[in-house]
């Protein structure tokens, strides 16, 4: 089992409110990522960071901020959310020299915006 | 153009077929190969890597040919556990991100 962790695993919010996703991971890998996916629907990365205090945006654009400030932790933040923001939001890690790295995901925070 | 093209699907195959699925992919750097299964409303986890010689693992093959710049897996004697959604997965030399494939979803039939 990957040891990596997502909380909380279902969120149900009203619009308007400032909610964070946590992530974390005991691997010790450098490069971690936010991927969002909707039912049935591909994934599209929406931030990556190469590691400590360095973050990028990914492909889908996204309302979202991220924050690498120690290694293990990788947490996602809508400051104001919206319906729009419904979805699966799914956090992975790799490691960075081969052959480990692969990426592990954590289990998904399905997010509710009503 | 994507950086990764995989077979569309849906695969609906009876039990015990052999099935294959293809994923090309753009960018001859590209350094490090993967096949992901994603169930239902669940997490991406790693099937396999691929390697240059090709590798298997029990009743799946992977395949890369880095000359056509595709990938393959074969799964053979497909059982009904084996339907899932099939990620196909590349990462860049020096980059640090990975590029998933849209999926193959395989449906095992009874």
């Amino acid at each position: 089992e990957a040891d990596i962790y997502q909380t909380p695993r279902y969120l149900v919010i009203g619009t308007g409110k400032k909610i964070t996703l946590e992530c974390s991971q005991t691997m010790g890998h450098d490069k971690m990522y936010w991927y969002q996916q909707d039912p049935g629907m591909e994934l599209h990365l929406i931030h990556y960071s190469y590691g400590v205090n360095s973050t990028e945006k990914g492909d889908l654009s996204s309302e979202s901020t991220v924050s690498r400030i120690r290694t293990e932790h990788f947490p996602l933040t809508l400051e104001s959310a919206r319906p729009s923001h419904t979805s699966q939001y799914l956090c992975a890690s790799s490691g960075h020299r081969a052959p480990n790295t692969e990426a592990f995901f954590g289990q998904g925070t399905r997010l509710t915006v009503v | 153009r994507k950086e990764v093209e995989q077979d569309p699907g849906p695969f609906n195959v009876p039990e015990g077929a052999t099935v294959a699925f293809n994923c090309t992919y753009s960018n001859s750097a590209s350094q490090s190969f993967f096949w992901y299964r994603q169930d239902c409303r669940k997490e991406p986890k790693l099937l396999m890597s691929v390697y240059s010689s090709g590798n298997e693992d029990g009743r799946f093959t992977a395949q890369l040919n880095r000359a056509s710049q595709y990938i393959s897996l074969l799964i053979r004697d497909s059982k009904l556990s084996d339907s899932a959604t099939y990620l196909c997965v590349v990462m860049k030399t020096g980059a640090n991100n990975l590029f998933f494939g849209t999926g193959t979803r395989l449906t095992v039939i009874p």
